[in-house]
């Protein structure tokens, strides 16, 4: 089994769609959480880290479940510009910063 | 520097040659990461440097790879005898403390004849 796992792909949505991502880690000791955004042949690019107690920037709201070992990511009203690679990315247990990062979710939003 | 430099963008090389691949990291960070990411797939860890040691290098593939950071900046990866397997992007990242947010160059994307 993958540390970190993700919905497969690709989501296609209209604009002004509501889509929500989900990511699911496999160790339960694991201590920060994120997502990344990546644009195609382009480098990732961190969108937000994931709170506890859930957390929002404008459009965008990511949740996390310890008891579940889950995460997941909300868009709110989509955009064309939204369209890009969506990455779920977990801190090892570990005491070091090792990273890993979720095979990616591909979203397509069209006109 | 502004940000994280990574040379070369792109290198073609042939099935069993070496092929060096450089990082040059966000001023002051300490901590440097190694991914690489083929078509499709997220990035892959390899090795992360908290300074000049390396942490966690428990993704490299084998032997064949190496990677090296002597004076807590600069990185090379290097890659003895390559295969047409270790083709893809190659990311470097770097972060002010280790385990917190990243900061990505553009990659080197490799390609092996």
């Amino acid at each position: 089994r993958k540390e970190v796992e993700q919905d497969p792909g690709p989501f296609n949505v209209p604009e002004g769609a509501t889509v929500a991502f989900n990511c699911t880690y496999s160790n339960s000791a694991s201590q920060s959480f994120f997502w990344y955004r990546q644009d195609c042949r382009k480098e990732p690019k961190l969108l937000m880290s994931v709170y506890s107690s859930g957390n929002e920037d404008g459009r965008f709201t990511a949740q996390l479940n310890r008891a579940s070992q889950y995460i997941s990511l909300l868009i709110r009203d989509s955009k064309l510009s939204d369209s890009a690679t969506y990455l779920c990315v977990v801190k090892g247990s570990n005491q070091g910063g090792k990273l890993i990062f979720g095979q990616g979710t591909e979203l397509s939003v069209k006109p | 520097g502004a940000g994280v430099s990574q040379t070369p963008s792109n290198k073609v090389t042939e099935k069993g040659k070496y092929v060096e691949l450089r990082c040059d990291p966000i001023s002051g960070h300490t901590a440097l990461y190694w991914y690489r990411q083929s078509l499709g797939q997220g990035p892959e860890f390899l090795i992360y440097f908290q300074g000049t040691g390396a942490a966690d290098d428990s993704g490299l593939p084998n032997d064949r790879f190496f990677a090296v950071r002597p004076e807590g900046s600069v990185s090379t990866l290097k890659i003895q005898r390559t295969e047409r397997g270790d083709s893809a992007v190659y990311l470097c990242a770097s972060s002010a403390t280790q385990g917190h947010v990243l900061t990505f160059g553009a990659g080197s994307r490799l390609t092996v004849l």
